[in-house]
C-alpha cells in the first residue's frame, strides 16, 4: 500500500498571505496525485489532478507541483473561502486508493 | 449539473446490515467508474470501494473485504453499498463519488481514478 503523508497537520495563515501544502507518497506515484478542499460539514471538492491540473471552476489562487514522491499544493493569496482542509490523493498504484491525512488551514 | 444523492444511512448495532443507494443525474451514469468513500467522525478520508462502468471489475480495501459488496443499476442510474457484519469502527459518513471517464490518445487509454464529483453524503452509526 502506498502510505501518504501530509504535513504541517495544521498551518495557521492570515488572509492575503500564501500557504504551502506538502503531501509525500511512500512510493513513487508519478504524477498520479490529486488534491481536494473539504469545508466543515460539507463533501470534498477537487481542486487539482494530475498533480498540477486545475479542476473546473478552481481559481487561479491554486496550484499544485510534483512527481514522483513529492508534491506541493500552492494557495497564492488566502481566501477567507479558503480555510478548511486539504487533503492530497494517489490513484497510480491501487488498489487501494490512498488519502494523506490532511492539513488543516486556519486563520491566524 | 452533477448530481449525486446518497441515502439509506442510519443507526445499526454491531453485526448488523445497511444497503446504501445513490442515486446519479446529469450525467450518462453507464459511463462512469464509481466509488464510495468514508470519514469516521473527526477523521480523514479512507476509500472503501470502486466498480467499473461496466460492472465488471471491483475493488475493495481491506477494512471492508468479504463483508461489504458494491453493485450499480445502470439503467436506474443507481450505486449501491450492501454492508454486513457491521462493526462499530464502520461508523462514518459515507461518499458515492464519480472518477472521470478515460481519455483515448490514439491507440492508448489513459484511465484516471482520482474523484472528480462527490455526495453529500449518508451517515452509518454503528453502535
Amino acid at each position: 500500500e502506498t502510505v501518504m503523508t501530509q504535513s504541517p497537520a495544521t498551518l495557521s495563515v492570515s488572509p492575503g498571505e500564501g500557504a504551502t501544502l506538502f503531501c509525500r507518497a511512500s512510493q513513487s506515484v508519478n504524477d498520479n496525485l490529486a488534491w481536494y478542499q473539504q469545508k466543515h460539514g460539507q463533501p470534498p471538492r477537487l481542486l487539482i489532478y494530475a498533480a498540477s491540473t486545475r479542476a473546473i471552476g478552481i481559481p487561479a489562487r491554486f496550484s499544485g507541483s510534483g512527481s514522483g514522491t513529492e508534491f506541493t499544493l500552492t494557495i497564492s493569496s488566502l481566501q477567507s473561502e479558503d480555510f478548511a482542509v486539504y487533503y492530497c490523493q494517489q490513484y497510480n498504484n491501487w488498489p487501494p486508493l490512498t488519502f494523506g491525512g490532511g492539513t488543516k488551514v486556519e486563520i491566524k | 449539473e452533477v448530481y449525486l444523492v446518497e441515502s439509506g444511512g442510519g443507526v445499526v448495532q454491531p453485526g448488523g446490515s445497511l444497503r446504501l443507494s445513490c442515486a446519479a443525474s446529469g450525467f450518462i451514469f453507464s459511463r462512469y467508474d464509481m466509488m464510495w468513500v468514508r470519514q469516521a467522525p473527526g477523521k480523514g478520508l479512507e476509500w472503501i470501494s470502486y466498480i467499473s462502468s461496466s460492472d465488471t471489475t471491483m475493488y475493495y480495501a481491506d477494512s471492508v473485504k468479504g463483508r461489504f459488496t458494491i453493485s450499480r443499476d445502470n439503467a436506474k442510474h443507481s450505486l449501491y453499498l450492501q454492508m454486513n457484519r457491521l462493526r462499530v469502527d464502520d461508523t462514518a459518513v459515507y461518499y458515492c463519488a464519480r472518477a472521470p471517464p478515460p481519455t483515448i490518445y490514439g491507440v492508448v487509454t489513459h484511465y484516471y481514478f482520482y474523484m472528480d464529483a462527490w455526495g453529500k453524503g449518508t451517515t452509518v452509526t454503528v453502535s
